[in-house]
């Protein structure tokens, strides 16, 4: 069965970086374009950025744009999230989703504090 | 940037009645809307996809209708275990990227 499991999550402060991975099994990852998308706690869902399947496109919110940058590598079937000049408002719960119009398929999340 | 303005935010109702929520874009978005469903500590269920199609294994009380700008959420009988939060979302294709509407907390009075 399809899973995704993110890691890297923690407390990091202000202006920090944070590197976030997911990893994908029980589908043929190198098929799907995989999102991300967080949550603010006791907030809505907010989509964060997109890669296609060959990574060679991407799109970020206006929230992140500059100072996130996601990635993939198909041969380890992983998902990343690289998050630069953390700010508090950056706090939320990070899902891992496959695909980028409907998701069936989440991840558990993973927790990012931002605070000194 | 396309908006989802979502109503209501929250609502009460009895077992058994009928309960809709609404999902308005700012721009037209044709059909592509989904809905879905969020327990406390869980990531969301897909519920409705492209408007009005039920996702696989999802009980037939759910419902989701409209296109353009307007759309509907329907649960026709509501259950203890519908207790959630719902969400709208609308996809885009250029550039691909994902927007929520605010949510509608569903409580049992």
């Amino acid at each position: 069965q399809v899973q995704l499991v993110e890691s890297g999550g923690g407390l990091v402060k202000p202006g920090g970086s944070l590197r976030l991975s997911c990893a994908a099994s029980g589908f043929t990852f190198s098929d799907y374009y995989m999102s991300w998308i967080r949550q603010a706690p006791g907030k809505g869902l907010e989509w964060v950025s997109y890669i296609s399947s060959s990574s060679s496109y991407t799109n970020y919110a206006d929230s992140v744009k500059g100072r996130f940058t996601i990635s993939r590598d198909n041969a380890k079937n992983s998902l990343y999230l690289q998050m630069n000049s953390l700010r508090a408002e950056d706090t939320a719960v990070y899902y891992c989703a496959r695909d980028s119009k409907a998701v069936v398929h989440w991840g558990q999340g993973t927790l990012v504090t931002v605070s000194s | 940037d396309i908006q989802m303005t979502q109503s209501p935010s929250s609502l009460s109702a009895s077992v058994g009645d009928r309960v809709t929520i609404t999902c308005q874009a700012s721009q037209d978005i044709s059909n592509y809307l989904n809905w879905y469903q969020q327990k406390p500590g869980k990531a969301p269920k897909l519920l409705i996809y492209d408007a009005s199609n039920l996702e696989t294994g999802v009980p037939s009380r759910f419902s989701g209708s409209g296109s353009g700008t307007d759309f509907t959420f329907t649960i026709s009988s509501l259950q203890p275990e519908d207790i959630a939060t719902y969400y709208c979302q609308q996809y885009d294709n250029l550039p691909p990227s994902l927007t929520f509407g605010g949510g509608t907390k569903v409580e049992i009075k």
